[in-house]
């Protein structure tokens, strides 16, 4: 397998459910990102892990939480979410974070639906 | 002021046709410019970067950056039905954060 896979592409839950979302690259990168995407709205950042070390939270809720236990591997837990979290979870990685330069790569997305 | 702006469009032009798409950014600091591309349903995939000032060609595509007017276009010659999508621009400083526009729907029409 190649590039970036995101794991369920497609989720429903209850505010009161806790789930988890998976992300693998295998393009032997260093940094791994979560984005949100919500309709209407620009792609918003939420998390950067740089080697496994997180180096940007960007004022996201305490009901979402990263975990990358490698550089190949970030998780986001999810834990009583509300409706209006319901939206397109994408992860992506580029080979470094530091550099304005590196080019991000997208996962396919988790169609998240909070019922 | 939002950060990254682009015309929520759609912007429709007829296949074999030049589509325009622009992005301005308020960031004066922006350093990398990226055009990405998005099809219904499915994630963004990257089309073009661009650091310096000018033209910078791949194929169909040119991407134009003038720094001074904190203007980025994306230039597709020859549309085809296939480019109809919406195009994302995303903007980065010197960090890993990149800023994207809301994106412009591309409708290419036979």
């Amino acid at each position: 397998e190649t590039g970036v896979t995101q794991t369920p592409r497609h989720l429903v839950m209850g505010m009161t459910n806790k789930k988890s979302l998976k992300c693998e690259q295998h393009l032997g990168h260093n940094a791994m990102y979560w984005y949100k995407q919500s309709a209407k709205k620009p792609l918003e950042l939420m998390f950067v892990y740089s080697l496994e070390e997180r180096v940007e939270n960007n004022s996201v809720p305490s009901r979402f939480s990263p975990e990358c236990p490698n550089s190949s591997h970030l998780f986001l837990h999810l834990h009583t979410l509300q409706p209006e979290d319901s939206a397109l979870y994408l992860c992506a990685s580029s080979q470094d974070s530091i550099t304005s330069t590196d080019t991000q790569y997208f996962g396919p997305g988790t169609r998240l639906t909070v019922l | 002021q939002k950060e990254v702006e682009q015309n929520s469009g759609p912007l429709s032009v007829p296949e074999g046709a030049i589509a325009s798409l622009n992005c301005t950014y308020s960031d004066r600091g922006s350093q990398s410019f990226f055009w990405y591309r998005q099809y219904s349903g499915k994630s963004p995939e990257l089309i073009m970067f661009i650091y310096s000032n000018g033209d910078k060609e791949d194929g169909r595509f040119t991407a134009q950056l003038n720094k001074a007017s904190q203007y980025v276009s994306l230039l597709i010659r020859d549309s085809q039905p296939s480019d109809s999508a919406t195009y994302l621009c995303a903007v980065s400083r010197n960090t890993d954060k990149l800023i994207f526009g809301t994106g412009t729907r591309l409708q290419v029409f036979p």
